[in-house]
């Protein structure tokens, strides 16, 4: 089955930036897109960015815009959402999830970001 | 800014039927802003419902189904389970973003 296994939680200081990693597997990465979401504690979903791994095209939410990249890299079937000048506010549960032609399927587990000194 | 609207929250009796809305800012919701629906209960990992408006994965109940009414996307649970209280988001495409509404809270009571 569809399976995509995000890295573990992270503790970061303000200011400070994090790499999260999604390793996918049972399906050809490079036809799908991965989108990343994330979630604050007891706040609704948001939309963070896109990244298509054949053509290296990207997107992000412009909240979010030169604060954040997202990468796939073929050769391991693994996406990345990197957020830098971390604020309390980016404290989230961040999610990737498969995408291709605007058909969102399969979810990461999530991996909960904190960012507090 | 594209700002996606839906009802904070529903209540609905077992067995009975609701219907979810979702409404862009930025005008009537076509099938070109390509609406996806997920289901999230407490504690776990959001799980999509619906794509592309009105079609469902292989794991979506049969009870669910997605349409556009009234210029907005719209989500119809018929003969609601207990099972089926959750928060529900939907998911819309414009201008090269995706941008998910705040979430519609069900209640099954």
């Amino acid at each position: 089955q569809v399976q995509l296994v995000q890295s573990g939680a992270e503790l970061k200081e303000p200011g400070a930036s994090v790499k999260v990693s999604c390793k996918t597997s049972n399906y050809n990465f490079i036809n799908y897109g991965v989108t990343w979401v994330r979630q604050a504690p007891g706040q609704g979903l948001e939309w963070v960015g896109w990244a298509n791994p054949k053509n290296g095209d990207r997107n992000y939410a412009q909240s979010l815009q030169g604060r954040v990249t997202v990468t796939a890299d073929t050769s391991t079937s693994t996406a990345y959402m990197e957020l830098w000048s971390l604020r309390s506010d980016d404290t989230a549960v961040y999610y990737c999830v498969r995408d291709i032609d605007w058909v969102v399927d399969h979810w990461g587990q999530g991996t909960l970001v904190t960012v507090s000194s | 800014q594209t700002v996606v609207t839906q009802e904070p929250s529903l209540t609905v009796s077992p067995g009975g039927t609701v219907t979810l809305t979702c409404a862009s800012s930025t005008g009537a919701v076509t099938s070109g802003y390509y609406p996806n629906w997920f289901q999230q209960k407490p504690g776990q990992t959001p799980r999509s419902l619906i794509y592309r408006t009105s079609n469902k994965h292989s794991w979506t109940p049969a009870r669910f189904s997605g349409s556009l009414l009234g210029g907005k996307a719209a989500l119809t649970l018929s003969g609601v389970q207990p099972e089926d209280e959750a928060e529900y988001y939907c998911l819309l495409y414009y201008d090269g973003l995706w941008f998910f509404g705040g979430g519609t809270k069900l209640t099954v009571l």
